[in-house]
């Protein structure tokens, strides 16, 4: 079975500095990789996603991740945080070659706070 | 990508009463999903929404318990029934395609209270 896990509950960073936000999966084959944001009172908002080539993927809002196979990681950074980033932050995988191919499977989520 | 809305935003409901979730896309797509969001959680997907056939349901979801329908490709509808205050949480209504390696996009969500 696949699975994701977001190790941080909560990751707190001074505006300016960078940011990174952690996450580790489980899947049996070559995962698809994804991160959505979720600011509050709103839904999900894609970021970025790993399906192949290049490890290093760039996103929405300055956002990029790095897809580490041999340490099974896809973690989100951002070089400079801003306090609009402050935000509940999701990575998501999906096995495409299994039956459920289809479907997603969420981490815990991790609570970004931005201070000034 | 697709712009998803969902009615009703958000609701307040007494026990023991069903409410119809509706979920409605600009465009016509291959996969619409149901999930929800307990207060404080991950996202945990109740069901695939099928177009014309019944709906697939995840381990720990029946259907006489959020009953769905897709009547096309570009609306769904999730009821969730004989409410609990345990139902309370938000709903959130996705879809994907698979010609886009079916990366979802997801609608506001509806924020339901069960009283």
């Amino acid at each position: 079975a696949q699975s994701v896990a977001q190790p941080e509950d909560q990751v707190n960073v001074a505006e300016g500095n960078p940011l990174t936000v952690k996450c580790t999966y489980s899947v049996s084959g070559n995962p698809y990789l994804f991160w959505y944001v979720q600011y509050p009172n709103r839904g999900l908002q894609f970021l970025l996603k790993y399906i192949t080539g290049d490890n290093l993927v760039k996103g929405s809002y300055g956002f990029e991740a790095e897809f580490n196979k041999s340490q099974t990681s896809f973690h989100l950074k951002k070089p400079s945080a801003l306090v609009s980033d402050s935000a509940l932050y999701f990575c998501a995988v999906r096995d495409p070659f299994k039956a459920a191919g289809n479907k997603l499977t969420f981490g815990g989520g991790t609570r970004v706070l931005v201070k000034p | 990508s697709a712009v998803i809305s969902q009615k009703p935003s958000r609701d307040i409901c007494q026990r023991g009463t069903s409410l119809t979730i509706q979920c409605q896309v600009d465009s016509q797509v291959t996969m619409m999903f149901w999930y929800r969001q307990q207060p404080g959680q991950s996202l945990t997907l109740i069901a695939t929404a099928n177009q014309g056939s019944e709906a697939t349901y995840e381990s720990g979801f029946v259907i006489d318990k959020f009953p769905i329908s897709r009547p096309n490709l570009t609306f769904s509808t999730l009821t969730v029934s004989n409410m609990s205050p345990e139902d309370s949480s938000i709903y959130l209504c996705s879809v994907g395609d698979r010609g886009r390696h079916n990366e979802q996009f997801f609608g506001p969500g509806t924020r339901l209270t069960v009283l």
